[in-house]
């Protein structure tokens, strides 16, 4: 069981660069996340996906497009990278759906700098 | 919404001693308050929580208190560990949902040894 895997690990882009940040969940999860952390801010829900085909916005999704591919995988798209998306990125999931969705279980974190 | 405030952000204790950290939440109506623990490098992992119908749960040398009416919870790791040093994040919500969740911003503790 791998739990969450995402990449890649480390990413550098320039100013208006698109990329995509992948994840997947081998736990048989319904509701997958997608959150980034910076310096003294915690991390922040960019975007949530209850089931295959539904995406919901978190509290910051500006600049952001996600993906459920499918019930395994969820991707962050960044269409023109901004000085400001530089952060750690870490992609969760967790059992349920709706009201107690439990324990998140986190991917190991992608690094991306934006030049 | 809610606002989840952590203190302090930074804490050192000697090893053996115990550590307390604190967070305070806005909304009187969050019921699920959860600790996760980030070593360095790695991925945050939870470590215990709590649902607003106790005041107290306790997990070996980890323990969560909570203070409704105070609009307060906080951790208490006793019996300090250098495998204890680690970012600790809070958090708050008002359905129980992981996608309400709000995060403090986090207290780097360290064990000294």
């Amino acid at each position: 069981n791998a739990g969450v895997t995402q990449t890649p690990k480390f990413q550098v882009l320039k100013t208006g660069q698109s990329m995509t940040l992948q994840c997947a969940q081998d736990m048989n999860h319904n509701s997958m996340y997608w959150y980034r952390q910076d310096p003294g801010m915690g991390l922040r829900l960019i975007y949530y996906s209850a089931s295959e085909g539904t995406t919901d916005k978190g509290e910051v999704p500006n600049g952001y497009n996600v993906s459920r591919l499918n019930k395994r995988e969820f991707s962050l798209r960044l269409e023109s990278a901004a000085p400001s998306q530089t952060s750690v990125y870490f992609c969760a999931s967790s059992e349920g759906v709706g009201l107690n969705t439990g324990e998140l279980f986190f991917g190991e974190g992608s690094r991306l700098t934006v030049l | 919404g809610e606002n989840v405030e952590q203190h302090p952000s930074t804490l050192s204790v000697q090893e053996g001693d115990s550590a307390v950290i604190k967070c305070t939440y806005s909304d009187s109506a969050s019921n699920y308050f959860p600790w996760y623990k980030q070593e360095l490098g790695k991925r945050p992992q939870l470590i215990i929580d709590i649902r607003s119908n106790v005041g107290e749960k306790k997990d070996q040398r980890i323990a969560v208190t909570l203070n409704k009416t105070a609009k307060h919870f906080s951790l208490h790791i006793t019996e300090t560990q250098p495998e204890d040093s680690a970012v600790y994040f809070c958090a708050a919500s008002i359905t129980g949902s992981a996608r309400q969740l709000t995060f403090g911003s986090g207290t780097q503790l360290t064990v000294l040894p």
